[in-house]
Formats: structure tokens, C-alpha cells, sequence
């Protein structure tokens, strides 16, 4: 069965550092799709980036990048200088059969991301 | 271009008594999904709709929920009747693209007393 598991409930970071947020994943789909969101306390969910299962490079947009390591299945998150504005919670997210439209997502338990000034 | 629409933001209910979500997707999104999120978890797929079809009810209650998507547009979630831990924000997502990304509303926070 697909999953998801995010190990840190919570990570602090002095603003303009990087961060690195940990998503492991589990599925004998070889083709899906990895996801991160991001839900600030007014709770909508931003989407901040996608990877591909059959991409050969690392996806970025602009501070964020995925680090995807198939091998291992994992799939963390890298903000590179952090912002005040980056306090929020951070969902990694996987669909199976991503060239199939539609398909849900299975959410991870997330993880609060506290910028320090 | 408008995001996703969902009515209302919040809503407090009893035990027992129902209650009613709205959901207008963005135009031309043939997919759309109702998502749980309990405090402190993850959102859960309840339901998803492909048009107006229902292509995965999987994880879906029935014996108290109920989804209906009406033309392939707006959606409507009910529960009927509330339980404690119906307690939960309720976000509906659509999409239609090459990466078939999901685009999220604002959520429907209930509380159930």
C-alpha cells in the first residue's frame, strides 16, 4: 500500500538559512508523482513543487528544490534562505499512475517549519 | 483566474444534526476531490469525481456522508448526522493540466459540539 511518512513534527530555522524537510515514501506503482504543500494557519494549501517518478533531474522553483533520491524513496524538501513568511506546515504528497488524470493524493502527517529572526 | 470556491469557511454545529459544503472548482477542471483534514493529520481523500461521475468513494462514510456533483461543476459535500469526530476542516481541490496538479480551496472548518 502506498505511503507517506514525514518524521519531523517540527524544525525550526534562523531566517535566511536553508532547510531540509524529510519525506519518505512507499509504493510498487513505478510510475507516480511527488508533491509538496505548504499550509500557512489561514489553511489553504499551496502547492510549492512537483517530481515526477520517471524525471531525471531534481525539480526546482526558484527557492525551493526536491531532492529525490529514488533509490532510497525519498523525496525532502529544500528551502534555501528561509523567510519569516515560511512558517507554516509542509505536506509531502504522493499519487500513483501519474500520467492517468486524476488520482489522489496521500498526504504525509506534515511538518511546522518555525523561521526564527 | 479564479482559484477554488468553497462556502461556508466555517460552520458549528450539534451532534446530530447535518450540514451542507459547497464547492465551485476552477473553470474547466473536470476533476474534482473532497478532502478531511483532522486537526494535526494529513487531508484524507473522501470522495472524487471525474465530470460528474464518482471515480473513487473508497475512504467515504456513507452511512452519514453524501457528494453529489451536479453538470460537472459546483459540488456539494453533506454529513448527515454530525458526529464529534466529523470535527475536521474540509478542503475541496480540482484539476486539469499536464501535471495534473491540485489546486486547493480554502477549506470549510466544522466544528461539531
Amino acid at each position: 500500500a502506498q505511503k507517506i511518512t514525514q518524521t519531523q513534527p517540527g524544525m525550526f530555522v534562523q531566517e535566511k538559512e536553508a532547510v531540509t524537510l524529510d519525506c519518505t515514501y512507499d509504493t510498487s506503482d513505478p510510475s507516480y508523482g511527488l508533491f509538496w504543500y505548504k499550509q500557512p494557519s489561514s489553511g489553504e494549501m499551496i502547492f510549492l513543487i512537483y517530481q515526477g517518478s520517471y524525471d531525471q533531474q531534481n525539480a526546482t522553483e526558484g527557492r525551493y528544490s526536491l531532492n529525490f533520491q529514488k533509490a532510497r524513496k525519498s523525496a525532502n524538501l529544500v528551502i534555501s534562505a528561509s523567510q519569516l513568511g515560511d512558517s507554516a506546515m509542509y505536506f509531502c504528497a504522493m499519487r500513483e499512475a501519474v500520467y492517468n488524470q486524476g488520482g489522489k493524493l496521500i498526504f504525509g502527517q506534515g511538518t511546522e517549519l518555525s523561521v526564527k529572526p | 483566474e479564479a482559484g477554488v470556491a468553497q462556502s461556508p469557511r466555517y460552520k458549528i454545529i450539534e451532534k446530530r444534526q447535518s450540514v451542507a459544503f459547497w464547492c465551485n472548482p476552477i473553470s474547466g477542471h473536470a476533476t474534482l476531490y473532497w478532502y478531511q483534514q483532522i486537526l494535526g493529520q494529513g487531508p484524507k481523500l473522501l470522495i472524487q469525481f471525474q465530470n460528474n461521475g464518482v471515480v473513487d468513494d473508497s475512504q467515504l462514510p456513507k452511512d452519514r456522508f453524501s457528494a453529489e456533483r451536479l453538470k460537472g461543476v459546483d459540488s456539494t459535500l453533506k454529513i448527515q448526522p454530525a458526529k464529534l469526530e466529523d470535527s475536521a476542516v474540509y478542503l475541496c481541490a480540482s484539476s486539469q493540466g499536464k501535471y495534473n496538479e491540485q489546486f486547493f480551496g480554502p477549506g470549510t472548518r466544522l466544528t461539531v459540539l
